[in-house]
């Protein structure tokens, strides 16, 4: 069964300053993972999805994913934060319905907070 | 295109009665989703459905039924609404299975039952 941790739950930040989102995952077979991202009062938004190609992964607005499956990580980052990235974001781990169908499996979230 | 829409944004519920959470998304997109999310958890997949007239349970399908007439359209019910369903509520679509497959999410419905 696939499950997904996210270390922290809540990470604040200067502006300007590098941001480190930690994730963990557990999966029985080469998962895909996903980070998305939610503002406040908004849905969801993909900013990266790993499937097995690259394992350093490139999203929008800077941030960027790499998968290590020595240490079953994909540890979000992006060099230097913006106000507007201010959000909660989640980790997310691609299993499998019965029947065969996409399921995805949530981690609880980490908030970050940016400040001035 | 719109994406995946939602309606209402809000509600509030007296404990005992009933509404149906509308879903629309204009991508023609086979499978579709309905997640709660409570306050510091992710994401729980209440049902989905991967085409018209079919519809199955996810994790936490109790106190909710849903429908899938058409391929635009996945509402939510709930019958006896209880502060327990107290959430927000999010409706997600795709275009076919497999796990490489990107879901997209409507803005959400907030629901408060009292």
């Amino acid at each position: 069964a696939q499950s997904v941790t996210q270390l922290d739950s809540h990470v604040s930040v200067s502006e300007g300053t590098p941001v480190l989102l930690r994730c963990n995952y557990s999966s029985s077979y080469s998962p895909s993972l996903f980070w998305y991202v939610q503002h406040p009062n908004k849905g969801l938004q993909l900013l990266l999805k790993y499937t097995s190609a690259a394992t350093l992964v490139k999203g929008i607005n800077g941030f960027e994913a790499e998968f290590k499956k020595s240490e079953t990580s994909f540890h979000l980052t992006k060099p230097s934060a913006h106000m507007s990235d201010a959000a909660e974001y989640f980790c997310v781990v691609s299993g499998v319905l019965s029947g065969g169908y996409n399921k995805l499996i949530f981690g609880a979230g980490t908030r970050l907070a940016v400040h001035p | 295109n719109a994406g995946v829409t939602q309606t209402p944004k809000f509600r509030i519920l007296k404990i005992g009665q009933s509404m149906t959470l509308q879903c629309t998304q204009d991508m023609n997109h086979n499978y579709m989703y309905w997640y709660r999310q409570d306050p510091g958890m992710g994401l729980k997949l209440i049902y989905y459905s991967v085409g018209a007239g079919i519809t199955d349970k996810g994790e936490v399908p109790n106190g909710y039924n849903v429908s899938r007439s058409t391929t635009e359209d996945f509402p939510l019910r709930l019958e006896l609404a209880a502060p327990s369903q107290t959430s927000v509520y999010f409706c997600a679509s795709s275009r076919i299975a497999g796990e490489t497959n990107e879901q997209f999410f409507g803005p959400g419905t907030r629901l408060t039952v009292l």
